[in-house]
């Protein structure tokens, strides 16, 4: 079975911290996604990464990094967390897209309280 | 700006009822839909997909169908069963550099009543 592991389904940060989401899959997937769910809002891209060490913003990039040093691992970094950014947080993995059908696989999902 | 949205936010059905959910998309540039089903504290998971030179495409129990003239992809369930209760997201990806990244409507909940 193809497998998106994140590190912490749920995580109580205060205002200020520095938030590690961690992501791994085991599936040699090139791709690799950040993205984050709030109700009413749907699932909004935050970055996403094609190869190792590379990244492209996505559709909210605002307050995040990310990092992927090994093409198994993308972690989301939250360098000065805020109440806003209080939400689930999902990662997914599909194959390079020109050659598949561009299927996305996603973790169980990090939920994240900012107080 | 592009957006994949749903014309109903919540759908309650009766056990052994066929449930359509419905989308709505306005690029139409994007090439590949794919229906997620997101069960209560889990990620989503892929349902079904379809290009967009196809308008039906059939699986286990589930239908998509794609209405490229008005923009407009459907999610068929026949039989429903409360294992079924979940939100439904339709998903679309642009055709050319963007062929990884897919853009998500706000969902569907659906509610099976037994």
């Amino acid at each position: 079975d193809v497998k998106v592991t994140q590190s912490s389904r749920y995580l109580v940060k205060r205002t200020g911290e520095k938030v590690f989401l961690e992501c791994v899959q085991d599936m040699d997937h090139e791709n690799m996604f950040w993205y984050r769910q709030d109700p009413g809002l749907g699932l909004r891209l935050i970055y996403f990464s094609y190869d190792v060490k590379m990244k492209e913003k996505g559709d909210i990039p605002e307050g995040y990094s990310v990092s992927r040093e090994k093409k198994e691992r993308f972690s989301l970094i939250l360098e000065s967390a805020s109440t806003n950014q209080t939400s689930m947080y999902l990662c997914a993995s599909s194959p390079p897209g020109g050659s598949h059908t561009g299927e996305l696989f996603f973790g169980e999902g990090s939920r994240l309280t900012v107080l | 700006g592009e957006s994949v949205g749903l014309h109903l936010p919540t759908l309650s059905v009766q056990e052994g009822d066929n449930s359509i959910i419905n989308c709505a998309y306005s690029n139409s540039a994007s090439d590949y839909f794919i229906w997620y089903k997101q069960e209560s504290g889990k990620g989503p998971q892929f349902i079904i997909d379809i290009r967009s030179n196809m308008d039906k495409r059939q699986g286990q129990r589930v239908t998509v169908l794609l209405n490229k003239t008005v923009k407009h992809l459907s999610l068929q369930i026949a039989a429903t069963q409360p294992g079924d209760s979940a939100v439904y997201f339709c998903a679309e990806r642009g055709s050319g550099g963007s062929n990884y990244k897919l853009t998500f409507g706000k969902g569907t909940l659906l509610t099976v009543n037994p």
